[in-house]
């Protein structure tokens, strides 16, 4: 079975500045997916960003980021000029190319935006 | 366009009574799969369906299943509640993956607790 780490429990950063939040996982796939969920505290899964193993090109979506290692299986999210409303559990999932839609999470990251 | 529905959105229940949850998907989406949240395991997949069959089971007891319906609305049931399974309880609702990867959307969860 694929593993997703993710280790850091919880984070905080300074409104406006810059955070990155760790994910590592664990497969012996070549083509797979990786995503990055926000969960805010209403509890509503939202998708940030997400990556195709295949393409060497890291995803950005406006403030949101990704630095994808794939020979170090790392898929770290970087926040840049972070806002209030960014405070929320950040999840990392991977899908595998065979796995029915099945994703496999990481135990999160909660991340707290200081005013 | 609708997002994922989930009813309801809070359950309470006793030790070995059955419950049954109901996720409607976003219109036009066919799979169906649902996750079940503890602040212990985090997300773990119970088990994904698509045009009316179970295409992927994850790790879970004869007590969970569940079923889809025709118009891709799906059920999820636990019979013989147990204190352990109370739990956010999400349902992911995606299009079918013909090339590249389809993400997920999340609907709102229902808490179950089970006294």
């Amino acid at each position: 079975a694929q593993t997703v780490t993710q280790s850091q429990p919880e984070m905080s950063v300074q409104e406006a500045e810059t955070v990155t939040l760790s994910c590592t996982y664990d497969t012996s796939e070549n083509n797979y997916y990786l995503f990055w969920y926000k969960q805010p505290p209403s509890r509503q899964m939202i998708l940030v960003i997400r990556q195709e193993a295949y393409k060497q090109q890291n995803a950005t979506e406006n403030r949101f980021s990704v630095n994808f290692q794939k020979a170090a299986k790392s898929f770290s999210l970087k926040i840049s000029d972070s806002q209030l409303g960014d405070t929320a559990m950040y999840f990392c999932a991977f899908e595998g190319p065979n796995t029915g839609n099945q994703f496999y999470f990481g135990t999160g990251t909660s991340l707290t935006v200081i005013p | 366009k609708a997002g994922v529905t989930q009813t309801p959105r809070y359950l309470i229940k006793t030790r070995g009574q059955q419950v049954t949850l109901s996720c409607s998907p976003i219109s036009g989406h066919r799979s169906v799969s649902w996750y079940q949240q503890t602040p212990g395991q985090g997300l773990q997949f119970l088990f994904e369906y698509f045009s009316e069959t179970q295409r992927n089971k994850g790790n879970f007891p004869g007590r969970f299943s569940g079923r889809q319906f025709s118009n891709s609305r799906s059920e999820m049931n636990v019979s013989t509640l147990e204190l352990g399974d109370s739990a956010l309880y999400l349902c992911a609702s995606s299009l079918e993956r013909l090339a590249g990867a389809y993400e997920q959307y999340f609907g709102p969860g229902t808490r179950l607790t089970v006294t």
